[in-house]
């Protein structure tokens, strides 16, 4: 199974921050890889898609870059509602591994 | 508006069978893949089952060992897991989640709380 690592597991910010979560995966998934934030009690959302494409609805703060094994998420202006905990997720091939999250707390 | 309803948690002993089901509305449901994902409490997300929008092409995670069935009724817009052998690490909060593209999950449902104890 392809293992995704994120960095850090947990990051403290403030409103209008810029914030980077880094994911790794353990072999190379092309640009398969999916972005999810979740907030407490709530399912997770679906923000980027295919490595750099924002989901419908999604704010422009939020960008995603990268390719093979090596991914970032970037929030260019921390808002109060982006406070919540991110995942990667590769669906190069199955199982459709998670990372272990990033919990974005306000510093 | 896409709305995907599970049902059929609770509490079970171990050893158990439990089957969930999911309810879809507001999309084509026979065109979209459908993935359960679950989350054990204060844990974070663990991909469980995938099922080809045909129903004709199924994937399991390994954890599972041939405990779980994934399947659906495209003409009830319905997903269904029967999950037998239940075992304490089970216990998690599981969603379905609906995609466009196989191993993407675009939609989720607000999940429903198994719970495998004596």
């Amino acid at each position: 199974d392809i293992q995704m690592t994120q960095s850090p597991s947990t990051l403290s910010a403030s409103v209008g921050d810029r914030v980077t979560i880094t994911c790794r995966a353990s072999q190379s998934i092309s640009s398969w890889l999916a972005w999810y934030q979740q907030k407490p009690g709530k399912a997770p959302k679906l923000l980027i898609y295919k490595a750099s494409s924002l989901d419908s609805g999604v704010p422009s703060r939020f960008s995603g870059s990268g390719s093979g094994t090596e991914f970032t998420l970037t929030i260019s202006r921390l808002q109060p509602d982006d406070f919540a905990t991110y995942y990667c997720q590769q669906y190069n091939s199955p199982s459709y591994t998670f990372g272990q999250g990033t919990k974005v707390e306000i510093k | 508006e896409v709305q995907l309803v599970e049902s059929g948690g609770g509490l079970v002993q171990p050893g158990g069978s439990l089957r969930l089901s999911c309810a879809a509305s507001g999309f084509t449901f026979s065109s979209y893949e459908m993935n359960w994902v679950r989350q054990a409490p204060g844990k974070g997300l663990e991909w469980v089952s995938y099922i080809s929008s045909s129903g004709t092409t199924i994937y399991y995670a390994d954890s599972l060992k041939g405990r779980f069935t994934i399947s659906r009724d495209n003409a009830k817009k319905s997903l269904y897991m029967q999950m037998n052998s239940l075992r304490a690490e089970d216990t998690a909060v599981y969603y379905c989640a609906s995609g466009w593209v196989r191993g993407r999950f675009d939609y989720w449902g607000q999940g429903t709380l198994v719970t495998v104890s004596s």
